[in-house]
């Protein structure tokens, strides 16, 4: 069964050190979300792409943050610099949105657990 | 803009009993709801979902119902087991909004032994 991937599973830095996550979304999924997910709480959206596009960075905090999917396939989430207020599950999450049949339906990675120092 | 209350934000049931978790939805248009499961450190895992135009979906102990008149919708696991214990998130998305999804707060479901 196919999955989306991210990486790294584990990321620990220290204040103001720049990191990135990764995303590969299941194959044929043109959309793709960003989450963050602070311990107890639900998933917040910060970007969703469609294709290579961005259709709503409205919570993602653009001093520090910055995602991409230059050829609409794999994503890059990078923060630069890192903050304690930082530390979360990064989760990515992917859906198809062209096809008609569970078009809203999103499936979730691994995530990727930031610890900042 | 769209608002998903969800409740109990704790249930506590014994194995075997049933476990009923309860969402409200504000935005009438709202057509897609699914349930996803979150075990402690992993990812959520869609676990069932309804679209607007079915009133009940079932999946072996899993079922959830649609009011669209009274824009509430709901989890029923039955005969649980401890591998049901984990936190459950409900949440609804529309078209206009791009599919994006409103969650519910969870709940966190304790199933005793």
């Amino acid at each position: 069964e196919a999955e989306v991937a991210q990486s790294p599973r584990y990321k620990i830095t220290e204040k103001s050190q720049a990191v990135a996550f990764w995303c590969d979304p299941i194959s044929g999924h043109a959309t793709l979300y960003w989450y963050r997910q602070i311990l107890g709480q639900g998933p917040e959206l910060l970007v969703q792409f469609q294709d290579e596009s961005v259709v709503d960075d409205s919570q993602l905090p653009k001093d520090r943050f910055s995602a991409e999917r230059l050829k609409g396939v794999d994503s890059t989430l990078k923060i630069q610099p890192a903050e304690l207020g930082d530390s979360a599950m990064y989760l990515c999450a992917s859906s198809s949105i062209r096809w008609d049949r569970e078009k809203e339906t999103q499936y979730f990675g691994p995530g990727t657990r930031l610890l900042v120092l | 803009g769209e608002n998903v209350e969800q409740h109990p934000s704790t249930l506590s049931v014994q194995e075997g009993d049933s476990a009923v978790i309860k969402c409200t939805y504000s935005d009438s248009a709202s057509n897609y709801f699914p349930w996803y499961k979150q075990e402690l450190g992993k990812r959520p895992q869609l676990i069932i979902d309804i679209r607007s135009n079915v009133g009940e979906k079932k999946d072996q102990r899993i079922a959830v119902t649609l009011n669209k008149t009274a824009k509430h919708f709901s989890l029923h696991i039955t005969e649980t087991q401890p591998e049901d214990s984990a936190v459950y998130f409900c949440a609804a998305s529309t078209p206009r909004s791009n599919y994006q999804l409103i969650w519910g707060a969870g709940t966190k479901l304790i199933i005793k032994p």
